[in-house]
């Protein structure tokens, strides 16, 4: 069975600074995708960056950047200029790529990483 | 934008009552999801509907029960609630097919006294 790892129960960092947020996960699938979602203090979790197995270039979506390690199978996210905005809980989810319409293709989730961002 | 919404976000119960939580999504998604979320433990899945009247459990679905009637909306039952299911519960909702993400709603922490 797949699992998610997040090390890091809490974390901070300073405005403008930089910040990696650390995911590793087990599973004996070759081909799967990784997420990190934000979830906002009393706000509705959204998506941050998606990851797909089968690329090896790293994912980027504007601040926020992902290690990719697929032999390792770590999941790093960094986060540059950090912004008060930023602070969440942050967790990491692994999908497997094989999908079946009638039975449910399940997320794992990390236990997550609550993130504080000091002015 | 998606939207998934939830019928309450507060809601305190009390023990042995019958507990509805209703999500309610507005893009066509096939598949839609109860999940608890704890501290420390991260979300677990309940119960996942992959279409209109089908259902399957998840990882934790003893004491819950679900339901989905329409497309767009899919409701959590708690038949008798106990003071271990006070929690905070999320919907979401997915786009049938591989590597799409889900969208959540925004929660309905419930208190079981």
């Amino acid at each position: 069975a797949q699992t998610v790892t997040q090390s890091q129960p809490e974390m901070s960092v300073q405005e403008a600074e930089t910040v990696t947020l650390s995911c590793t996960y087990d599973t004996s699938e070759s081909d799967y995708y990784l997420f990190w979602y934000k979830q906002p203090p009393s706000r509705q979790m959204i998506l941050v960056i998606r990851q797909e197995a089968y690329k090896q270039q790293n994912a980027t979506e504007n601040r926020f950047s992902v290690n990719f390690q697929k032999a390792a199978k770590s999941f790093s996210l960094k986060i540059s200029d950090s912004q008060l905005g930023d602070a969440a809980m942050y967790f990491c989810a692994y999908r497997s790529a094989f999908t079946m319409k009638t039975s449910y293709d399940k997320v794992i989730f990390g236990p997550g990483t609550s993130l504080s961002v000091i002015p | 934008d998606v939207k998934v919404t939830q019928s309450s976000r507060y809601l305190v119960k009390r023990t042995g009552e019958k507990v509805f939580l209703e999500c309610v999504q507005d893009m066509d998604h096939e598949n839609m999801f109860w999940y608890r979320q704890d501290p420390g433990l991260g979300l677990r899945l309940i119960y996942f509907s992959y279409d209109v009247k089908m259902k399957e459990k998840g990882d934790i679905p003893e004491g819950y029960s679900v339901s989905r009637e329409k497309k767009e909306r899919f409701s959590l039952i708690l038949e008798s609630a106990s003071t271990n299911q006070t929690s905070m519960y999320l919907c979401a909702s997915r786009r049938e097919g591989q590597g799409y993400e889900q969208y959540f709603g925004p929660g309905t922490r419930l208190t079981v006294t």
